[in-house]
């Protein structure tokens, strides 16, 4: 069956890098039409869908945080990494990722809850 | 694209049926997922493509709409469908979701 794992720092300082790993297992990203987004939750609020990488590495991200994030794939160990830069207290929350298909995200991981704060 | 759920909160009584209506800023076809949110707890896929019942998912649960209207449906309410319900629309990036219905059993 598929899993996915987040694994990544609870806590980082304003101004650094958030870098995220997705471990996932039960399927393969590199399987036509396979997908892996990352989504967030800030702490009592709705959810926020951050990027996406397909099978063919072909990525969408949210524009209000294009600048900022950077999501790639490591096929070898089934792994998609997301990383944030220039983090904010605004950033805190909770991060899931999630395998995607067409037209929804079926199977996520239980979410990583990351505070930013000095 | 926008997406307002409606109502934000409601409380319902076990075996009750139960309704969640969720608007669209512009047309999507029936590109909407439902999800549910235990606290604590990544979301679960409900529906997807505004009316597929995704594996696994009890068929009390029921969905339908297309283009700005859509409406997620719950007969005879159970304890275990307490929690936070979420649409969210899968037309085009970025993809987003609706502000939530907390769903409260009496």
């Amino acid at each position: 069956q598929i899993t996915l794992k987040e694994s990544g720092p609870a806590l980082v300082k304003p101004t650094q890098t958030l870098t995220l790993t997705c471990t996932f297992s039960g399927f393969s990203v590199t399987t036509t039409g396979a997908a892996v987004a990352w989504l967030r939750q800030p702490p009592g609020e709705s959810l926020e869908w951050l990027a996406i990488i397909y099978w063919n590495d072909d990525k969408r991200y949210t524009p209000s945080l294009r600048s900022r994030l950077t999501i790639t794939k490591d096929t070898s160990r089934d792994q998609v990494v997301l990383t944030m830069t220039n983090v904010d207290p605004v950033d805190t929350g909770t991060y899931f990722c999630a395998h995607s298909g067409v037209s929804s995200h079926d199977y996520w991981g239980p979410g990583i809850l990351v505070t930013v704060s000095s | 694209i926008q997406l307002t759920q409606s109502p934000s909160f409601l409380s319902a009584s076990v075996g009750d049926r139960v309704t969640i209506t969720c608007r669209a800023s512009q047309g999507i076809n029936t590109y909407l997922a439902w999800y549910h949110q235990k606290p604590g707890k990544a979301p679960s896929l409900l529906i997807y493509a505004a009316s597929s019942l995704h594996n696994g998912v009890s068929s009390r649960f029921s969905a339908s709409g297309s283009a700005t209207e859509f409406t997620l449906k719950i007969s005879n309410l159970q304890p275990e469908d307490s929690g936070t319900y979420y649409c969210q629309q899968t037309k085009s990036f970025p993809l987003t979701f609706g502000g939530g219905t907390k769903v409260e059993i009496k």
